[in-house]
């Protein structure tokens, strides 16, 4: 089975922090993205990586920068922690090339910017 | 403005009950629809994956249909059990963007026993 791992389950910072979310994916996917959910909101990508050191720009990426430097690892940024950044960070993951493929997801990291 | 809508927002079924849940888009070019099961505190789980030419796809007592004329689609579960209970999501994909979902809101699906 894939396995998505986000380092932390909930994470507590504060307003100017940086702050790092770490993802690690162990089915060697090309692909892997970021999410945040809000509540009456459906899941909104952040940033995507089809491939190692590559990045692109999701529905709303401002305020977060991302990491790809090995295939497995991918970490999200908030370069400078607000709390409107307060929300559910959802990690996932998928193969290339066949678009009909599941994307696969950690289990969240629930993060509050006090 | 491509979207996926989802009702009802949340339901109570009771334990052994059937339910459908539903699932309207306006998503063009149309790739694919998924549903997806999502438990309290978890991360999405995928159910299905159907594209254009397929009308319904089952997973045990999980069945979707679809129907790209209309662009709805539903969820079915029969003989329902407490585990059942979690957020049920809707996610379409485009052609021009496969990896880029377009996310429901979710139903919010309770058994009670």
């Amino acid at each position: 089975d894939v396995k998505v791992t986000q380092s932390s389950r909930y994470l507590v910072k504060r307003t100017g922090e940086k702050v790092f979310l770490e993802c690690v994916q162990d089915m060697d996917h090309e692909n892997m993205f970021w999410y945040r959910q809000d509540p009456g909101l459906g899941l909104r990508l952040i940033y995507f990586s089809y491939d190692v050191k590559m990045k692109e720009k999701g529905d709303i990426p401002e305020g977060y920068s991302v990491s790809r430097e090995k295939k497995e690892r991918f970490s999200l940024i908030l370069e400078s922690a607000s709390t409107n950044q307060t929300s559910m960070y959802l990690c996932a993951s998928s193969g290339q090339g066949v678009s009909n493929q599941p994307q696969h997801f950690g289990d969240g990291t629930r993060l509050s910017i006090l | 403005k491509n979207q996926v809508e989802q009702s009802p927002q949340s339901l109570i079924i009771l334990e052994g009950k059937n339910c459908t849940l539903q699932c309207n888009y306006t998503v063009s070019p149309f790739s694919n629809l998924r549903w997806y099961k999502q438990d309290t505190g978890r991360g999405p789980v995928s159910l299905t994956i159907m594209t254009f030419s397929e009308n319904t796809k089952s997973n045990g007592r999980y069945t979707a249909t679809l129907d790209a004329d209309t662009k709805q689609s539903s969820l079915h579960i029969t003989a329902s059990q407490l585990s059942d209970s979690a957020s049920y999501i809707c996610v379409v994909s485009t052609i021009r963007e496969t990896d880029k979902l377009i996310f429901g809101t979710g139903t919010r699906l309770q058994v009670f026993p």
